[in-house]
Protein backbone atom coordinates (compact mmCIF):
# COMPACT_ATOMS: atom_id res chain seq x y z
CA UNK A 1 0.00 0.00 0.00
CA UNK A 2 1.26 3.35 -0.65
CA UNK A 3 1.85 5.75 2.09
CA UNK A 4 2.88 10.14 2.19
CA UNK A 5 4.92 11.19 4.67
CA UNK A 6 4.78 14.98 5.70
CA UNK A 7 6.82 16.69 7.88
CA UNK A 8 6.60 19.97 10.27
CA UNK A 9 2.72 20.08 10.09
CA UNK A 10 3.13 23.56 11.14
CA UNK A 11 5.41 26.50 9.69
CA UNK A 12 5.45 29.98 10.07
CA UNK A 13 7.71 32.22 8.25
CA UNK A 14 7.96 35.73 6.96
CA UNK A 15 6.49 36.91 3.87
CA UNK A 16 9.96 36.94 0.98
CA UNK A 17 10.87 33.86 2.87
CA UNK A 18 11.51 30.76 0.74
CA UNK A 19 9.49 28.00 1.78
CA UNK A 20 10.28 23.95 1.43
CA UNK A 21 8.10 21.48 2.39
CA UNK A 22 8.86 18.26 2.46
CA UNK A 23 6.83 15.14 0.77
CA UNK A 24 8.38 11.46 0.88
CA UNK A 25 6.21 8.26 -0.14
CA UNK A 26 6.35 4.81 0.50
CA UNK A 27 5.89 2.96 -3.07
CA UNK A 28 8.68 1.02 -5.04
CA UNK A 29 6.71 1.68 -8.49
CA UNK A 30 6.14 4.03 -10.98
CA UNK A 31 3.66 7.29 -9.76
CA UNK A 32 1.81 10.12 -9.83
CA UNK A 33 2.74 12.89 -7.60
CA UNK A 34 0.36 15.70 -6.36
CA UNK A 35 0.49 18.82 -4.11
CA UNK A 36 -2.71 20.13 -3.30
CA UNK A 37 -3.58 23.75 -2.02
CA UNK A 38 -6.40 24.73 0.76
CA UNK A 39 -6.76 28.20 0.99
CA UNK A 40 -8.75 28.76 4.31
CA UNK A 41 -12.25 28.00 4.38
CA UNK A 42 -11.73 27.20 0.40
CA UNK A 43 -11.52 23.29 -1.38
CA UNK A 44 -8.26 21.41 -2.16
CA UNK A 45 -6.93 23.25 -5.16
CA UNK A 46 -3.98 21.59 -7.46
CA UNK A 47 -0.51 23.34 -7.21
CA UNK A 48 0.92 20.98 -9.07
CA UNK A 49 1.76 17.99 -10.46
CA UNK A 50 3.99 15.41 -12.28
CA UNK A 51 3.31 12.39 -14.49
CA UNK A 52 6.44 11.72 -16.51
CA UNK A 53 9.09 13.32 -18.51
CA UNK A 54 11.05 16.90 -16.37
CA UNK A 55 11.14 15.66 -12.92
CA UNK A 56 11.30 19.28 -11.92
CA UNK A 57 7.78 20.55 -12.16
CA UNK A 58 6.43 24.57 -12.16
CA UNK A 59 2.84 24.73 -10.41
CA UNK A 60 1.33 27.92 -10.44
CA UNK A 61 1.59 30.85 -8.29
CA UNK A 62 4.90 30.41 -8.20
CA UNK A 63 5.33 26.92 -6.46
CA UNK A 64 7.72 24.49 -8.27
CA UNK A 65 8.27 20.39 -7.02
CA UNK A 66 11.38 18.19 -7.79
CA UNK A 67 10.54 14.58 -7.99
CA UNK A 68 13.81 12.61 -6.92
CA UNK A 69 13.03 8.72 -7.70
CA UNK A 70 16.07 8.01 -5.48
CA UNK A 71 14.78 9.67 -2.39
CA UNK A 72 11.08 8.80 -3.01
CA UNK A 73 10.81 12.27 -2.30
CA UNK A 74 8.53 15.21 -3.85
CA UNK A 75 9.34 18.43 -1.93
CA UNK A 76 7.26 21.79 -2.82
CA UNK A 77 9.28 24.63 -2.99
CA UNK A 78 8.45 28.63 -3.78
CA UNK A 79 11.63 30.90 -3.18
CA UNK A 80 9.52 34.05 -1.77
CA UNK A 81 6.15 33.32 0.00
CA UNK A 82 3.47 36.19 0.33
CA UNK A 83 0.66 36.68 2.79
CA UNK A 84 -1.48 34.92 0.37
CA UNK A 85 0.32 31.60 0.38
CA UNK A 86 -1.07 31.45 4.17
CA UNK A 87 -2.93 27.81 3.19
CA UNK A 88 -2.67 24.17 4.16
CA UNK A 89 -0.53 22.16 1.76
CA UNK A 90 -1.20 18.58 0.76
CA UNK A 91 1.23 16.10 -1.16
CA UNK A 92 -0.44 13.19 -2.68
CA UNK A 93 0.63 9.55 -4.22
CA UNK A 94 -1.01 7.80 -6.91
CA UNK A 95 0.46 4.18 -7.84
CA UNK A 96 0.14 3.80 -11.25
CA UNK A 97 -2.70 1.41 -12.11
CA UNK A 98 -4.37 1.93 -8.56
CA UNK A 99 -7.67 3.90 -8.45
CA UNK A 100 -6.81 5.56 -5.73
CA UNK A 101 -4.97 8.53 -4.30
CA UNK A 102 -2.88 8.70 -0.54
CA UNK A 103 -2.63 12.09 0.97
CA UNK A 104 -0.27 13.37 3.36
CA UNK A 105 -1.61 14.59 6.53
CA UNK A 106 -0.76 18.05 5.49
CA UNK A 107 1.16 21.34 6.34
CA UNK A 108 -0.21 23.80 7.66
CA UNK A 109 2.03 27.05 6.41
CA UNK A 110 1.19 30.80 8.39
CA UNK A 111 3.15 33.75 6.12
CA UNK A 112 3.15 36.73 8.34
CA UNK A 113 3.33 40.03 6.65
CA UNK B 1 -20.08 27.19 -12.61
CA UNK B 2 -18.35 24.79 -10.32
CA UNK B 3 -17.57 21.67 -11.83
CA UNK B 4 -18.45 19.96 -8.80
CA UNK B 5 -20.65 20.78 -6.16
CA UNK B 6 -21.72 19.70 -2.43
CA UNK B 7 -24.83 20.04 -0.46
CA UNK B 8 -25.66 20.89 1.90
CA UNK B 9 -22.63 23.49 2.59
CA UNK B 10 -22.52 22.81 6.85
CA UNK B 11 -24.78 21.13 8.91
CA UNK B 12 -25.52 20.48 12.57
CA UNK B 13 -26.89 17.32 13.73
CA UNK B 14 -27.55 15.11 16.54
CA UNK B 15 -25.99 11.96 17.72
CA UNK B 16 -28.54 8.97 16.44
CA UNK B 17 -29.95 11.24 13.13
CA UNK B 18 -29.44 9.86 9.56
CA UNK B 19 -27.55 12.36 7.30
CA UNK B 20 -27.23 12.45 3.41
CA UNK B 21 -24.50 14.37 1.99
CA UNK B 22 -24.80 14.84 -2.13
CA UNK B 23 -22.45 15.63 -4.32
CA UNK B 24 -22.82 16.18 -8.14
CA UNK B 25 -20.36 17.13 -11.08
CA UNK B 26 -20.78 18.45 -14.49
CA UNK B 27 -17.41 17.19 -15.26
CA UNK B 28 -18.79 14.00 -17.24
CA UNK B 29 -15.84 11.88 -15.04
CA UNK B 30 -16.86 8.45 -14.27
CA UNK B 31 -14.74 8.21 -10.70
CA UNK B 32 -15.81 9.37 -8.00
CA UNK B 33 -14.99 9.43 -3.78
CA UNK B 34 -15.78 10.92 -0.76
CA UNK B 35 -13.22 11.80 1.69
CA UNK B 36 -13.29 13.00 4.96
CA UNK B 37 -10.98 15.87 6.41
CA UNK B 38 -10.07 16.18 10.06
CA UNK B 39 -6.93 18.37 11.75
CA UNK B 40 -4.12 16.74 11.40
CA UNK B 41 -4.54 13.75 9.79
CA UNK B 42 -5.16 14.97 6.30
CA UNK B 43 -8.03 13.63 3.54
CA UNK B 44 -9.01 10.07 4.34
CA UNK B 45 -11.06 7.82 1.65
CA UNK B 46 -14.38 6.53 2.73
CA UNK B 47 -16.04 5.22 -0.30
CA UNK B 48 -15.15 5.76 -4.17
CA UNK B 49 -17.02 4.63 -6.90
CA UNK B 50 -16.41 4.14 -10.71
CA UNK B 51 -19.50 3.78 -12.97
CA UNK B 52 -23.43 3.25 -11.11
CA UNK B 53 -22.43 -0.38 -10.71
CA UNK B 54 -19.47 -0.13 -8.74
CA UNK B 55 -19.24 1.03 -5.31
CA UNK B 56 -15.74 0.62 -3.58
CA UNK B 57 -15.20 0.61 0.35
CA UNK B 58 -12.10 3.27 1.10
CA UNK B 59 -10.30 3.21 4.16
CA UNK B 60 -12.71 4.39 6.62
CA UNK B 61 -15.87 3.00 5.56
CA UNK B 62 -17.15 1.97 9.20
CA UNK B 63 -20.42 3.82 9.62
CA UNK B 64 -20.66 5.29 6.54
CA UNK B 65 -22.86 3.96 3.08
CA UNK B 66 -22.87 5.35 -0.60
CA UNK B 67 -25.37 5.49 -3.74
CA UNK B 68 -23.85 6.36 -7.08
CA UNK B 69 -27.61 7.65 -8.61
CA UNK B 70 -26.14 8.32 -12.20
CA UNK B 71 -23.13 8.97 -13.28
CA UNK B 72 -23.27 12.48 -12.46
CA UNK B 73 -23.92 12.27 -8.37
CA UNK B 74 -23.07 10.51 -5.44
CA UNK B 75 -24.18 10.39 -2.20
CA UNK B 76 -23.29 9.90 1.12
CA UNK B 77 -25.00 8.90 3.85
CA UNK B 78 -24.51 8.12 7.62
CA UNK B 79 -27.11 5.73 8.89
CA UNK B 80 -26.89 6.55 12.57
CA UNK B 81 -24.16 9.77 13.00
CA UNK B 82 -22.26 10.06 15.95
CA UNK B 83 -20.06 12.70 17.30
CA UNK B 84 -16.61 11.19 15.98
CA UNK B 85 -17.94 11.66 12.30
CA UNK B 86 -17.64 15.65 13.31
CA UNK B 87 -15.53 16.59 10.25
CA UNK B 88 -15.26 18.36 6.64
CA UNK B 89 -16.57 16.15 3.58
CA UNK B 90 -14.91 16.55 0.41
CA UNK B 91 -16.05 14.98 -2.72
CA UNK B 92 -14.02 14.14 -5.93
CA UNK B 93 -14.22 12.99 -9.40
CA UNK B 94 -11.58 11.79 -11.65
CA UNK B 95 -11.02 11.03 -15.02
CA UNK B 96 -10.46 7.80 -16.40
CA UNK B 97 -7.75 9.18 -18.54
CA UNK B 98 -4.57 11.20 -18.16
CA UNK B 99 -2.56 11.39 -15.17
CA UNK B 100 -4.95 10.66 -12.25
CA UNK B 101 -5.65 14.41 -10.67
CA UNK B 102 -8.85 14.73 -8.96
CA UNK B 103 -10.91 17.37 -8.50
CA UNK B 104 -12.65 18.54 -5.69
CA UNK B 105 -15.98 20.01 -4.51
CA UNK B 106 -16.23 22.85 -1.58
CA UNK B 107 -16.67 20.70 1.08
CA UNK B 108 -19.74 19.96 3.80
CA UNK B 109 -18.59 20.56 6.55
CA UNK B 110 -21.02 18.51 9.41
CA UNK B 111 -20.89 19.04 13.05
CA UNK B 112 -22.31 15.96 15.20
CA UNK B 113 -23.65 17.11 18.58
Amino acid sequence: AQSVSQHNHHVILSEAASLELGCNYSYGGTVNLFWYVQYPGQHLQLLLKYFSGDPLVKGIKGFEAEFIKSKFSFNLRKPSVQWSDTAEYFCAVNARGNNRLAFGKGNQVVVIP
Amino acid sequence: DADVTQTPRNRITKTGKRIMLECSQTKGHDRMYWYRQDPGLGLRLIYYSFDVKDINKGEISDGYSVSRQAQAKFSLSLESAIPNQTALYFCATRSPLGDNEQFFGPGTRLTVL
